[in-house]
């Protein structure tokens, strides 16, 4: 089935590195792709998004591209801040019928200091 | 305009009481999902509704586990004779044909 894989953390960056979080996935056909994003004590966000094979979704810094030859969506930013601090989650949303439902994985923490 | 409110926010429960779970999407959302996120896990899909019929229900773990939606409104996620491995955050999450949008969950904690 369906499945998502992400890298494991906890990731520890000082303020101003470069960020990138793996994910890779498996599916047939051609899903869509998110990065949810969960702030210390706030429900889930979404970051971005792609919706088709080398479609790049970007928001607040953060990029990711839609890689099918590699079946990747990797999260990158140039520069992280203290604010970045949160649970990180890639999902997909098999691209069969009306249900969306989302299959995740199991979220990367990512920790900023000063 | 307002998000998806869940209900209550915390519950703490004897094992083998039951439990219900309240969601309120965003207005005019048609699809309505419930998911549940395991301490150290990731989040597990448990049913779909469109509208108030749930063509998906294949993520109920099991027959304790049941959900109902009102028209294309609120929804309770009922559980019984709850168990401790029931113990989660329940996430709710609404779209109209874009992407879901998630409620701040429900802490069930079973002793």
């Amino acid at each position: 089935g369906d499945s998502v894989t992400q890298m494991e953390g906890p990731v520890t960056l000082s303020e101003e590195a470069f960020l990138t979080i793996n994910c890779t996935y498996t599916a047939t056909g051609y899903p869509s792709l998110f990065w949810y994003v969960q702030y210390p004590g706030e429900g889930l966000q979404l970051l971005l998004k792609a919706t088709k094979a080398d479609d790049k979704g970007s928001n607040k810094g953060f990029e990711a591209t839609y890689r099918k030859e590699t079946t990747s969506f990797h999260l990158e930013k140039g520069s992280v801040q203290v604010s970045d601090s949160a649970v990180y989650f890639c999902a997909l949303e098999p691209n069969a019928g009306n249900n969306r439902k989302l299959i995740w994985g199991l979220g990367t923490s990512l920790a900023v200091n000063p | 305009g307002a998000g998806v409110s869940q209900s209550p926010s915390n519950k703490v429960t004897e094992k083998g009481k039951d439990v219900e779970l309240r969601c309120d999407p965003i207005s005019g959302h048609t699809a309505l999902y419930w998911y549940r996120q395991r301490l150290g896990q990731g989040l597990e899909f448990l049913i779909y509704f469109q509208g108030n019929s749930a063509p998906d229900k294949s993520g109920l773990p099991s027959d304790r586990f049941s959900a109902e939606r009102t028209g294309e409104s609120v929804s309770t996620l009922t559980i019984q004779r709850t168990q401790q491995e029931d113990s989660a955050v329940y996430l709710c999450a609404s779209s109209f044909s874009g992407p879901q949008y998630f409620g701040p969950g429900t802490r069930l904690t079973v002793l």
